[in-house]
């Protein structure tokens, strides 16, 4: 699979530790999400950037933080102070925030805090 | 904020038979509505979408149709296959990209053959 590729599939953190999830596309979407899937919760935002250089908070961003530096790029870093982090993580692009368009996902990371 | 809510959350259908996944929304801004297919171990892709200037929408054997009087839109699946199983998800946004979208809670589907 090409588009948006997510690292690692599966990663292991100790509590009080940061990690780092990667999460790159090649399909030059100037978009970018962070969504953190759970049970019966569906899918909900964590972070969005629509430019390089550029990031808003989604609903649960607390805990997490993330940066732009490259178009293509767009990691998450799990905090220690995320109470709750294990979780499976989903990043999307799309070609931008304004319409309403595809959004396109990686295959996601599944974390688990041991 | 937007508040979708998504039934079953689980079905089981016998293969062949059509199986239909209700959400409800809240805001009446929403004016778009995709639904992602998210088969195990894989990433949710879409798989049809619908705009509120429609009511229906169509794509072989998916289709959508949108009540926006009731606030509610459904997705129809017709013939199901054993590769129809997987997770779906409804979701409602007014204009201004993804990070306006929210999700409902997924639909488990089993499609037994």
């Amino acid at each position: 699979d090409g588009g948006i590729t997510q690292s690692p599939k599966y990663l292991f953190r100790k509590e009080g530790q940061n990690v780092t999830l990667s999460c790159e596309q090649n399909l030059n979407h100037d978009a970018m999400y962070w969504y953190r899937q759970d049970p019966g919760q569906g899918l909900r935002l964590i972070y969005y950037s629509q430019i390089v250089n550029d990031f808003q908070k989604g609903d649960i961003a607390e805990g997490y933080s993330v940066s732009r530096e490259k178009k293509e790029s767009f990691p998450l870093t799990v905090t220690s102070a995320q109470k709750n982090p294990t979780a499976f993580y989903l990043c999307a692009s799309s070609p931008g925030t304004v319409m309403n368009t595809e959004a396109f996902f990686g295959q996601g990371t599944r974390l688990t805090v041991v | 904020g937007e508040n979708v809510e998504q039934h079953p959350s689980t079905l089981s259908v016998q293969e062949g038979d059509s199986a239909v996944i209700k959400c409800t929304y809240s805001d009446s801004a929403s004016n778009y509505f995709p639904w992602y297919k998210q088969e195990l171990g894989k990433r949710p892709q879409l798989i049809i979408d619908i705009r509120s200037n429609v009511g229906e929408k169509k794509d072989q054997r998916i289709a959508v149709t949108l009540n926006k009087t009731a606030k509610h839109f459904s997705l129809h699946i017709t013939e199901t296959q054993p590769e129809d199983s997987a997770v779906y998800f409804c979701a409602a946004s007014y204009s201004g990209g993804y990070q306006k979208v929210t999700f409902g809670i997924g639909t488990k589907l089993q499609v037994i053959p």
